[in-house]
């Protein structure tokens, strides 16, 4: 069955820091990809998202790119601040009515 | 409201109770979903609606868990005969079509079973 892999958290960062959360997926079909991010206190947020193959999603600083070749969309962004310190899950969707299979999710913290 | 609503935020219920938990989702929205979040982990599918038909029900862990939206806006999801391992989050979402739209997540409702 379709499955998410993400990196273990949890990450703790200095603001300014670079970031990658690692993303890597099995499904059958193609695809689309997902990371949503949940901050303290709050609901569930899309964060991007990417529906083929070298697609890049991209918001507030954070991209990553669908890589079929090795099954991967990672997470990045350039420079962190301390406002970004959430919980962020990849998740992907083969179409099927939109249902979503998410990873555990990686922890991020990010210090001053 | 702007966004998804669901209520009660937090509930306590003794082993063997039943439960109820209600999910608005934004108005006009076609498809609804529930999902189960276990503490550390990522959010599990348990239904979908389409309008009032409920089109999958494969992730329903047991014929404890009902799930309903008669009128196609509100939905309730129902556990009956609470066990300690039903304790999680209890996500709510919609999107504005069956597919192809964004996903919209309420806040969720935290059961915990003692």
């Amino acid at each position: 069955g379709d499955s998410v892999t993400q990196m273990e958290g949890p990450v703790t960062l200095s603001e300014e820091a670079f970031l990658t959360i690692n993303c890597t997926y099995t499904a059958t079909g193609y695809p689309s990809l997902f990371w949503y991010v949940q901050y303290p206190g709050e609901g569930l947020q899309l964060l991007l998202k990417a529906t083929k193959a070298d697609d890049k999603g991209s918001n507030k600083g954070f991209e990553a790119t669908y890589r079929k070749e090795t099954t991967s969309f990672h997470l990045e962004k350039g420079s962190v601040q301390v406002s970004d310190s959430a919980v962020y899950f990849c998740a992907l969707d083969t179409g099927t009515a939109s249902k979503l299979t998410f990873g555990t999710g990686t922890r991020l913290q990010v210090t001053l | 409201g702007a966004g998804v609503s669901q209520s009660p935020r937090y509930k306590v219920a003794k082993r063997g109770q039943d439960v109820a938990l209600r999910c608005d989702p934004i108005s006009g929205h076609v498809s609804l979903f529930w999902y189960q979040q276990a503490l550390g982990q990522g959010p599990e599918f348990l239904t979908y609606f389409q309008n009032e038909a409920q089109l999958d029900k494969s992730g329903l862990p047991s014929d404890r868990f009902f799930a309903e939206r008669p009128e196609g806006s509100v939905s309730t999801l129902k556990i009956q005969r609470t066990q300690q391992e039903d304790s999680a989050v209890y996500l709510c979402a919609s999107s504005l079509a069956a597919t192809g739209n964004t996903i919209y997540f309420g806040e969720g409702s935290w059961l915990t079973v003692v």
